[in-house]
């Protein structure tokens, strides 16, 4: 069945520091790929999506391509910062099927100054 | 806008108690999701209603029921729930089309703690 794998965490970086979170997808055809931010104490935000091979989705500095020959949705940043601080999930919305979301397990970020 | 509004967002309740969690958006969305997350867990699939029908109930326990009334609400009311219920109930809504593109917009959250 369709699935995510995404890079463990947590991951501490000093402020300014490139950003990379690895996620990687098993499924059929061609899924949409996002990418959701979660705050201390606060629901998912979307962050960026690609919905077709080699599209990039890109937001407040962060980006990600989808890589259908790697089946890989990577989460990148060139600078962090401390408000960057929270737990990143990648999601997939399988291509046969609508309302059904598969997330990664997660990913927590501390950036410290 | 890409709004969804849960209220209340703590809850505390005890075992025998009866109370409703409730969702709502006001952007035209014909799909709407309960999810369940526990603490440093990504969230679980509940239940999706689909143009105000259930669609999906991932087995979920009779003690959470969900209700939508219209398209714009969406409520999960809770009975005799269990310790283990505990956690940051998210809703979800999205333009309901079955393509994979269809993108959910979470709200903040409920957090729900059981005694």
């Amino acid at each position: 069945g369709d699935s995510v794998t995404q890079m463990e965490g947590p991951v501490t970086l000093s402020e300014e520091a490139f950003l990379t979170i690895n996620c990687t997808y098993t499924a059929t055809g061609y899924p949409s790929l996002f990418w959701y931010v979660q705050y201390p104490g606060e629901g998912l935000q979307l962050l960026l999506k690609a919905t077709k091979a080699d599209d990039k989705g890109s937001n407040k500095g962060f980006e990600a391509t989808y890589r259908k020959e790697t089946t890989s949705f990577h989460l990148e940043k060139g600078s962090v910062q401390v408000s960057d601080s929270a737990v990143y999930f990648c999601a997939l919305s399988p291509a046969n099927t609508g309302n059904q979301f598969y997330f990664g397990t997660g990913t927590s970020l501390t950036v410290i100054p | 806008d890409t709004e969804v509004t849960q209220t209340p967002k703590h809850l505390v309740m005890g075992m025998t108690n009866k109370k409703s969690l409730k969702c709502e958006q006001h952007m035209g969305h014909r799909a709407m999701y309960w999810y369940k997350q526990k603490a440093k867990k990504p969230p679980e699939l509940m239940f999706v209603y689909s143009y105000e029908k259930l669609s999906i109930n991932e087995s979920v326990p009779s003690r959470f029921s969900p209700e939508c009334p219209n398209s714009s609400l969406l409520n999960l009311h809770l009975h005799a729930l269990q310790p283990e219920d505990s956690a940051l109930y998210l809703c979800a809504s999205s333009q309901g089309g079955m393509g994979p593109t269809d993108t959910q917009y979470f709200g903040p959250g409920t957090r729900l703690t059981v005694l």
